[in-house]
C-alpha cells in the first residue's frame, strides 16, 4: 500500500493559536488528498478535499477560513487551524488515493490538543 | 448491536473463533467498499477493499462479503488472534472519484 506520512504526530497549544499539519505521500504523486478529522470514539468525516494547484474543496460544516488547507506540490498538503479552540481538539488523520487502485490509504494522524 | 451517542458496538471472541463484523452501508449506488483497522491513536489500516460488481473477496484470514440488495457488508476475521483487537470501519465510496465515507465502527475484542 501506499506509504503516508504526518507530522506532527502531537501537538498541544494554546487556545487563539495556529497549527499546521503536514500530509505526505511518501512514494507516489498524489493530485488529491483528503483531509478526515476523528473525536473520540466516533467515526471519521471528512472535512475537505485537497487539490494539487487548485482551491480545496470543504465539506458542509466546515469553516474552510478555519481550516486552511495547501495542496502546493504533489507529495505535499497541509491543514492549518487557525485560531485554535478547545473544541478544535480532535484527531486529523489525511488520506491518499492511488491512482491505479482507486483505494485510500491514510496518514498516522495527529492528535491535536488546544488548552 | 446499534451504536448509541458516543458508544461503539463491540465484538467480543475468543482466540481462535472466528469473527463477523457487520456493516450497513448508506447509499445503493456506492461502488466501491473497503474495510479499514484502526488501533488505537493510529491511522486506519487497509484490510480489504471489494468492487460492487464482486459479492465476495476473500484475502489472508479476511473475507469480505456484499449484499447489495439489503446494502450490507461484513468482515470475517478467521482464528482471531489477538493482534486483531481494534475497531474496525467500513467505508463506501458513493461514485467515480468520490472520497471515501465511513460507517459508524466496531470494536472487537479477543479474548485469549
Amino acid at each position: 500500500g501506499a506509504v503516508v506520512s504526518q507530522h506532527p504526530s502531537r501537538v498541544i497549544c494554546k487556545s487563539g493559536t495556529s497549527v499546521k499539519i503536514e500530509c505526505r505521500s511518501l512514494d507516489f504523486q498524489a493530485t488529491t488528498m483528503f483531509w478526515y478529522r476523528q473525536f473520540p470514539k466516533q467515526s471519521l468525516m471528512l472535512m475537505a478535499t485537497s487539490n494539487e494547484g487548485s482551491k480545496a474543496t470543504y465539506e458542509q460544516g466546515v469553516e474552510k477560513d478555519k481550516f486552511l488547507i495547501n495542496h502546493a506540490s504533489l507529495t505535499l498538503s497541509t491543514l492549518t487551524v487557525t485560531s485554535a479552540h478547545p473544541e478544535d481538539s480532535s484527531f486529523y488523520i489525511c488520506s491518499v488515493r492511488t491512482p491505479s487502485t482507486d483505494t485510500q490509504y491514510f496518514g498516522p494522524g495527529t492528535r491535536l490538543t488546544v488548552l | 448491536g446499534e451504536s448509541v451517542g458516543l458508544h461503539l458496538p463491540t465484538l467480543s471472541v475468543q482466540e481462535g473463533d472466528n469473527s463477523i463484523i457487520n456493516c450497513a452501508y448508506s447509499n445503493s449506488a456506492s461502488d466501491y467498499f473497503i474495510w479499514y483497522k484502526q488501533e488505537s491513536g493510529k491511522g486506519p489500516q487497509f484490510i480489504i477493499d471489494i468492487r460492487s460488481n464482486m459479492d465476495k473477496r476473500q484475502g489472508q484470514r479476511v473475507t469480505v462479503l456484499l449484499n447489495k440488495t439489503v446494502k450490507h457488508l461484513s468482515l470475517q476475521i478467521a482464528a482471531t488472534q489477538p493482534g486483531d483487537s481494534a475497531v474496525y470501519f467500513c467505508a463506501e465510496r458513493y461514485s467515480g472519484n468520490t472520497p471515501l465515507v465511513f460507517g459508524k465502527g466496531t470494536r472487537l475484542s479477543v479474548i485469549a
